[in-house]
Formats: C-alpha cells, structure tokens, sequence
C-alpha cells in the first residue's frame, strides 16, 4: 500500500493563480482532510470529507475549495492564491469510528505564493 | 513544554538516555489523545495514542502519561536514539474527527 499519496510536493505560484493540490489514498478510508501548517503554529483544519460526495469546512476554509468524488481522491483547489496561503499543506485519511481517530499524513506539499 | 502557542522548545538529549516531552492540552472534555513525529520534510506519523479513562499506555520504547486533574499529557521515550530526532506534537479530540493539534517539541539527539 502507498498510503497517502500527495502532489506535488513543491510548487511557487504567483498571487491570483489557481492550481490543485492532488491526494489521494489506498487504504479505503472514509475520512480525508486537508490540513496547513505555519511555523509556531499547530496543523489547522482546512476542510474534510466524510465520504464520497460529502465535504465541510474546517477552522481555516477561506481561499479553497474541495470536492471528493470518489473514496479515494480528495483534492484541494486554490482558486486565486494569495501570499497568505503561502504554507506547508498536508493531506490525512483515516477510518470513521469511535475506536479510531488516527490520522495517516501524506508527506505535503510546500508552496510559495510570491 | 509544548502548548497551543507561538514558540518552537527544543528538548536536546544524549543517545541512550530517557526523553521527556510534555503537552498542555486545552479542554477537559477531550476524550482522546495522540502523539505525532514529524521528521523534516516529512508528513506526522502516529506513535501512540491514549483514551481519556486511562492513565498510562505503553508502546515500543514509547510510554504516554495522562494527567486530567492538570490537563497534561506527557511522552516518555526510552533509550533515545538518534533516529528519534524531530519534532514532536500532541493532538486532543474535542468532537468528530475534531482533532486540535499542538505546536510542536523539537528533540535533538546527540550521539
């Protein structure tokens, strides 16, 4: 098994351009999320997916969008990027159940918004 | 130790001895507990995780301790090794798949 499997994993982009950020996992995890990390600060959820056609909001949503069509894929757009969104973003997925909130992480994606 | 803040601490050990590293968590009413290694470059790995109606649990060379009375988590590693060093941040569950995760201890190990 890959696990989760984000790219790309460098990526320099200029304010107002758009791109996707791809993640996708083989484990058939019914949970994916997309999280960011800043420096001095702690992993902040971005948005999440319970399922295949569900999506909702995390603590930090504003800027991007996601859609999950399969239970798989779960990517993650920037539709215009700004220097704020300059960040480290990690994909995760885990199983859905009480007994089980272990997230695993894809190894993220660095980007710079110049 | 580590907390919800804007400071990275740094833990710097020598090979062989015992690591300690300390979490303050934010609500009593979290029911769960995890610890996360991140290496540099990398994404977080799961190392351990602990329930709320336990005290203590054990791993491989990995010990958590959880303190409710003070809302402190604490990671024990045993005979550090240099290929222990990273940073290391503990997440508490406060709902659904709500996980609010610290910032983050750095442990460098010297040989």
């Amino acid at each position: 098994n890959a696990g989760v499997t984000q790219t790309p994993k460098f990526q320099v982009l200029k304010t107002g351009q758009s791109m996707t950020l791809q993640c996708a996992q083989d484990m058939n995890h019914e949970y994916m999320s997309w999280y960011r990390q800043d420096p001095g600060m702690g992993l902040r959820l971005i948005h999440y997916s319970v399922g295949a056609g569900i999506t909702d909001q995390g603590e930090v949503p504003n800027g991007y969008n996601v859609s999950r069509s399969t239970t798989e894929d779960f990517p993650l757009r920037l539709l215009s990027a700004a220097p704020s969104q300059t960040s480290v973003y990690f994909c995760a997925s885990s199983y859905i159940g009480t007994e089980n909130e272990k997230l695993f992480f894809g190894s993220g994606t660095q980007l710079s918004v110049l | 130790g580590e907390s919800v803040g804007l400071h990275l601490p740094t833990l710097s050990v020598q090979e062989g001895d015992n690591s300690i590293i300390n979490c303050a968590y934010s609500n009593s009413a979290s029911d769960y507990f995890i610890w996360y290694k991140q290496e540099s470059g990398k994404g977080p790995q799961f190392i351990i995780d602990i329930r709320s109606n336990m005290d203590k649990r054990q791993g491989q060379r990995v010990t958590v301790l959880l303190n409710k009375t003070v809302k402190h988590l604490s990671l024990q590693i045993a005979a550090t090794q240099p290929g222990d060093s990273a940073v290391y941040f503990c997440a508490e569950r406060l709902g659904f798949q709500k996980l609010v995760f610290g910032t983050g201890t750095r442990l460098l190990v010297s040989p």
